[in-house]
């Protein structure tokens, strides 16, 4: 059965510290990986994907892992913002184009 | 929300009621989709549709239906509302579909059915 696992749940955080979110899947045939950001009361934004041949994606102070032989993703935040405060979700496409999410990581960032 | 709307953003009803929510897009893109969000469950695809006319089901269907009469709104029906379809529904539109597609999202509407 395609699934999408993400862990922790929940995290707390001080605002300036690094984290790193974790996604386990096993969704196959493995087409991409991407990681959304879903502030509060609004719709999730796309931070990055990754195909198979890609294990290292950077969009800002966000940088996603992804290693396809063991089919784990990781989100590393760094430096992190009040405004990093949200729910990161993983989702993964299957080469049969069905689209799996994750239950997100609900991040809180303290000042 | 890259010019997706969504409408109403909130609507209480009753058991039993017709609902219908609107998403309107001004990106002239192609597919749009409708999505639930529960908590416990990651995003669960309702219906999409590939062009005006031209819809297909996802996984959680059953009491919804859709209808797509122009490129910019895609309708979503709840027959006859029940409480199980309590839920934040997010439409999302794309440009090309499939493989690499990018999802943007609109910003929700959270109904709450009594």
């Amino acid at each position: 059965k395609n699934q999408v696992e993400q862990s922790p749940q929940s995290l707390i955080i001080l605002e300036g510290k690094n984290c790193t979110l974790q996604c386990n899947y096993t969704v196959s045939p493995f087409s991409n990986l991407r990681w959304y950001k879903q502030d509060t009361g609004r719709g999730p934004v796309s931070l990055t994907i990754m195909t198979f041949s890609e294990n290292t994606k950077s969009n800002g102070r966000y940088t996603a892992t992804l290693d396809a032989d063991t089919k784990q993703s990781s989100l590393h935040i760094t430096a992190s913002q009040l405004s990093d405060s949200a729910s990161y979700i993983c989702v993964v496409r299957s080469g049969d184009d069905k689209i799996i999410f994750g239950k997100g990581t609900r991040l809180h960032i303290l000042p | 929300d890259a010019g997706i709307t969504q409408s109403p953003r909130h609507k209480v009803t009753e058991t039993g009621t017709p609902v219908t929510l609107r998403c309107h897009q001004t990106e002239n893109h192609r597919y749009m989709y409708w999505y639930r969000q529960d908590p416990g469950h990651g995003l669960r695809l309702i219906h999409y549709s590939y062009g005006v006319k031209d819809t297909d089901k996802g996984e959680v269907s059953d009491g919804y239906s859709v209808s797509r009469s122009k490129t910019e709104d895609f309708l979503l029906t709840l027959e006859s509302a029940t409480s199980s379809q309590t839920s934040v529904y997010f439409c999302a539109i794309s440009d090309i579909g499939g493989g690499l597609e990018t999802q943007y999202f609109g910003p929700g509407t959270r109904l709450l059915v009594l």
